[in-house]
C-alpha cells in the first residue's frame, strides 16, 4: 500500500535550536496533518493543511502543504525540552475522503538537551 | 472531557486465547478507527467504521474483527492471539470520514501475547 516517507528519523539536538522535518508521498493527498505523540499516550493533532501550499503555524510551530501535493513539512522554532517526542506525519490521498482513511509516516523522534 | 477512552490499558495474551479491545467516545463523532502501532511502522489501520452501522477494512485486518457496538463504541476482538499481534493499539475518532476531519486518539492499549 501507499507508504509515506518522513524523515529524519530521529533527531538530538540543543534546546533553543531550530528543526525541521518532512514527508513525502508518491501520490497526490488532499490532507495533510501533523501529530505529536508523548511517551504512553495517544497522538494529539498539532496541525492540519488543506490546501496546496497553506503555511499555518501553531506557536513555534509551522507547517506548509507543499505544492506538489506530495509534501509536507514541520518546523518547531527555539525548542524547549517539552517538545520531546514522537513527530508524524499522516495525509489522506486524493480519491479517499469519503473514507476518512489516513496513511501515517515512519515518526521521527526528537530529543532535546537542556 | 474524557474524548476517546480504551480498555484495558494494558493486556497479556497466550498464543490463541482471544480478547476484546473496548473504545469508546464522548464527541459525538460519526466515524471511528483501529490502528496499530509498531515501532519503526508508524500507525496502521486496521479497521474503521465511517458511521454506525457500517464497518470496512484497514491495511491489516487479518486476525480481527471489529464491531460499532453504537455511534459511541467501536470495539477490536483478536479470536485467538498470535505473537505477531503484539502491538500497541489505538481507537480513534472524527466527526466524519472527510478530509476535513481530523481524527483524535486514544491514549492506547500495550498488547503482549506471548
Amino acid at each position: 500500500g501507499q507508504q509515506l516517507n518522513q524523515s529524519p528519523q530521529s533527531m538530538f539536538i540543543q534546546e533553543g535550536e531550530d528543526v525541521s522535518m518532512n514527508c513525502t508521498s508518491s501520490s497526490i493527498f488532499n490532507t495533510w496533518l501533523w501529530y505529536k505523540q508523548d511517551p504512553g499516550e495517544g497522538p494529539v493533532l498539532l496541525i492540519a493543511l488543506y490546501k496546496a501550499g497553506e503555511l499555518t503555524s501553531n506557536g513555534r510551530l509551522t507547517a506548509q502543504f507543499g505544492i506538489t501535493r506530495k509534501d509536507s513539512f514541520l518546523n518547531i522554532s527555539a525548542s524547549i525540552p517539552s517538545d520531546v517526542g514522537i513527530y508524524f506525519c499522516a495525509g489522506r490521498e486524493m480519491g479517499s475522503s469519503n473514507t476518512g482513511k489516513l496513511i501515517f509516516g515512519q515518526g521521527t523522534t526528537l530529543q532535546v538537551k537542556p | 472531557n474524557a474524548g476517546v477512552t480504551q480498555t484495558p490499558k494494558f493486556q497479556v495474551l497466550k498464543t490463541g486465547q482471544s480478547m476484546t479491545l473496548q473504545c469508546a467516545q464522548d464527541m459525538n463523532h460519526n466515524s471511528m478507527y483501529w490502528y496499530r502501532q509498531d515501532p519503526g511502522m508508524g500507525l496502521r489501520l486496521i479497521y474503521y467504521s465511517a458511521s454506525e452501522g457500517t464497518t470496512d477494512k484497514g491495511e491489516v485486518p487479518n486476525g480481527y474483527n471489529v464491531s460499532r457496538l453504537n455511534k459511541r463504541e467501536f470495539s477490536l476482538r483478536l479470536e485467538s492471539a498470535a505473537p505477531s499481534q503484539t502491538s500497541v493499539y489505538f481507537c480513534a475518532s472524527s466527526e466524519w470520514a472527510g478530509s476535513n476531519s481530523p481524527l483524535h486518539f486514544g491514549n492506547g492499549t500495550r498488547l503482549t501475547v506471548t
